[in-house]
């Protein structure tokens, strides 16, 4: 099972501030890697897939890079709105094999 | 818009059967472009994926479910569904029905979520 580790668990930025937040793999997933943003009460919703391509609707500021083991998102000039838990996970097996790193908790400062 | 909408007990007691269903409306499960599966959020805790299927049938599960899950779709009724066997208070948690996109064929992820439906597993 590939396992996926995000940092940090929590993380705490001001309006308008930059937020990076990382996520890693066990083993080498190429670019089959989505980001996923929960906001309190609500059901997850994708924010990036292939590593950086943005999901339909998502704002320019949420950029996804990296390949292989090492992954970013950044939210560039944070919002309120942006409050929220993210996910990674990676989807590179087949037969599938989904797994999902633990989350980062977004807060505004 | 392609909704997805689950429907569940709420409740059930230790050892019986979970029966979910995730009703699609706005689109077909048909579509040869998606597959449809499960993914459970225990009570303040992270997600896991459980199983996705396809309109053809063919099924994939998590391993560490395979052995008490079964997923089906009825592409008359334009819905799927999930039966999880002898369940515990571990299961307890909001199930999700999720829309799988993909890459390309063997890569898939997922890009529509329901608004889930919360499980809880007790006598």
């Amino acid at each position: 099972e590939i396992v996926m580790t995000q940092s940090p668990d929590t993380l705490s930025v001001s309006p308008g501030e930059r937020a990076t937040l990382s996520c890693r793999a066990s083993q080498s997933v190429s670019s089959n890697l989505a980001w996923y943003q929960q906001r309190p009460g609500q059901a997850p919703r994708l924010l990036i897939y292939g590593a950086s391509t943005r999901a339909t609707g998502i704002p320019a500021r949420f950029r996804g890079s990296g390949s292989g083991t090492e992954f970013t998102l950044t939210i560039s000039s944070l919002q309120s709105e942006d409050l929220a838990i993210y996910y990674c996970q990676q989807y590179n097996n087949w037969p599938p094999r989904y797994t999902f790193g633990q989350g980062t908790k977004l807060e505004i400062k | 818009q392609l909704q997805l909408q689950e429907a569940g007990p709420g409740l059930v007691k230790p050892s019986e059967t979970l029966p979910l269903t995730c009703v699609v409306s706005g689109g077909s499960i048909s579509s040869s472009d998606y597959y449809w599966g499960w993914v459970r959020q225990p009570p303040g805790k992270g997600l896991e994926w459980i199983a996705s299927i396809y309109y053809s049938g063919s099924s994939y599960y998590s391993p560490s479910l395979k052995s008490r899950v079964t997923i089906s779709a009825d592409t008359s009724k334009n819905r799927f569904s999930l039966n999880l066997r002898s369940v515990t208070a571990e299961d307890t948690a909001v199930y999700y029905c999720v829309r799988l996109a993909y890459t390309d064929w063997s890569h898939w992820y997922f890009d529509l979520w329901g608004r889930g439906t919360l499980v809880t597993v007790s006598s």
